[in-house]
């Protein structure tokens, strides 16, 4: 049940400049989290913002959500080539098989990003 | 340190042969869970977990079967292989039961290879 779709699939840019990168979804929600793969690597959490939050920062991380454009978008300012990774949205769904169900996270494919030196 | 430990890291097994693949937290989170990670399908959920022996479907359930008779532990099982399982998988905590409202801390993947 993928309902977090991130839009650049792919992207590369050159280091210093800024990637923003966007996640749409199909249902209301919770919260959404933003999650960084290297290559081959366990994904890291990087921010979670609760849907009654319009903007998160973390470092040279910023984060805005847009619940009634159902959009969240994660800037990455100033990036290095370290920044070279996946980023994954994920967003919060009401799993239901029987009875009241319970929430659980879907993700989307992911954005590639490349920082080029 | 805090972590999700993942054995073995890489597998390659022949069609039928079961096999498990450990998972271990060390942070005592309530909440487990398994995911399979395969080019253009991106992360799809299999098994879950809510506490000890509370144990629910993904969304791609069929094929596995999963254990949680310890808080720290959360064993994927493969009783039968077959090719179409061959894949990256990930474990993954987090505190509380929910799953969907605290970050997730992920293990760095087991690469299976069914042959």
């Amino acid at each position: 049940s993928q309902q977090g779709e991130e839009d650049p699939q792919a992207l590369s840019i050159q280091e210093g400049e800024n990637a923003t990168m966007n996640c749409s979804y199909k249902t209301s929600i919770n919260n959404l989290q933003w999650y960084r793969q290297n290559s081959g690597r366990g994904l890291v959490h990087l921010i979670l913002i609760r849907s009654n939050e319009r903007e998160k920062h973390s470092g040279r991380l910023r984060v805005t959500l847009d619940t009634s454009k159902k959009s969240s978008s994660l800037l990455i300012t100033a990036s290095r080539a370290a920044d070279t990774a996946s980023y994954f949205c994920a967003t919060d769904y009401l799993k239901k098989y029987s009875g009241a169900g319970s929430y659980q996270l879907t993700f989307g494919k992911g954005t590639k990003l490349s920082v080029i030196p | 340190e805090a972590q999700v430990t993942q054995n073995p890291r890489y597998l390659i097994t022949v069609t039928g042969k079961k096999l498990t693949v450990t998972c271990s937290q060390n942070m005592n989170h309530e909440y487990m869970s398994w995911y399979r990670q395969d080019p253009g399908l991106g992360l799809r959920q299999i098994y879950y977990s809510m506490n000890v022996e509370v144990t629910d479907k993904g969304d791609v359930p069929e094929g596995y079967k999963v254990s949680r008779k310890e808080k720290r532990n959360f064993p994927l099982i493969l009783e039968s292989p077959s090719p179409n399982q061959t894949s990256l998988y990930f474990c993954a905590s987090s505190l509380g039961t929910g799953g969907h409202n605290q970050p997730q801390h992920f293990g760095d993947g087991t690469r299976l290879s069914i042959l």
